[in-house]
């Protein structure tokens, strides 16, 4: 069983619609958690992070953990052309980051 | 956000030659520095850690000798791969950790495309 687990998509959705982006894990021992968007040929962004179990909101992104669950989510509002991209779930215990596979997102204007 | 840069964005080389690429953190100083590898449509394979100073750590499989990385300062760390062959031909991108922002937390240079001829 992978540590971090993540649907590779495509997820193919209309411009303005709501996108929700999810990673299961298995590993307790992870305490952050991010979230990157990468554009092709491009090195992953940084989107969201946080550390504990809750939300945290950021303009249109939310991302959302349950630690209790082992479940991680971003969501995207008024979802744009623009956000098109992979998207990379990410989680740390102490030194090492652990990817998952990437959701690779595509709006249609 | 904190930015790190990577130079260069692109390289083509001849079989059998050496090709450096830096790794930069530009406004924060990076204890540790990661070096991955991506091949199209997969997700990110770390290949080595560093600390500022001391020897790197190479994931399971990945030729030390072949993928030669040094962490000279705070701000750099460079990837310096020998005796280039097809097969190397990939994406690199190179990660800075820091206290940055606030945030202990990684980020990532733009990658390096090589390809071997």
């Amino acid at each position: 069983q992978k540590e971090v687990e993540q649907d590779p998509g495509p997820l193919s959705v209309p411009e303005g619609a709501i996108v929700s982006l999810n990673c299961t894990y298995s590993n307790s021992a992870f305490q952050y958690f991010m979230w990157y968007r990468q554009y092709s040929r491009k090195g992953p962004e940084l989107l969201m992070y946080t550390y504990s179990s809750g939300n945290k909101e950021d303009g249109r992104f939310t991302a959302q953990v349950d630690k209790s669950s082992k479940y991680i989510s971003l969501f995207i509002r008024d979802s744009q052309p623009s956000d098109s991209a992979t998207y990379l779930c990410a989680m740390r215990s102490f030194q090492k980051l652990v990817f998952g596979t990437g959701t690779r997102l595509l709006v249609s204007p | 956000g904190a930015v790190v840069s990577q130079h260069p964005s692109r390289v083509i080389c001849k079989s059998g030659t050496s090709v450096k690429i830096e790794c930069r953190s530009l406004d924060f100083q990076a204890t540790t520095m990661f070096w991955y590898r991506q091949f199209p449509k997969k997700s990110l394979m770390l290949m080595a850690t560093s600390n500022e100073g001391s020897k790197a750590t190479y994931e399971q499989g990945v030729e030390k000798d072949k993928f030669l990385i040094n962490h000279a300062s705070l701000t750099l760390s460079t990837l310096t791969v020998t005796s280039a062959h097809p097969e190397d031909s990939s994406f690199y991108i190179c990660s800075a950790r820091g206290s940055a922002w606030g945030t202990d937390t990684q980020y990532f240079g733009p990658g390096t495309r090589l390809t071997v001829l």
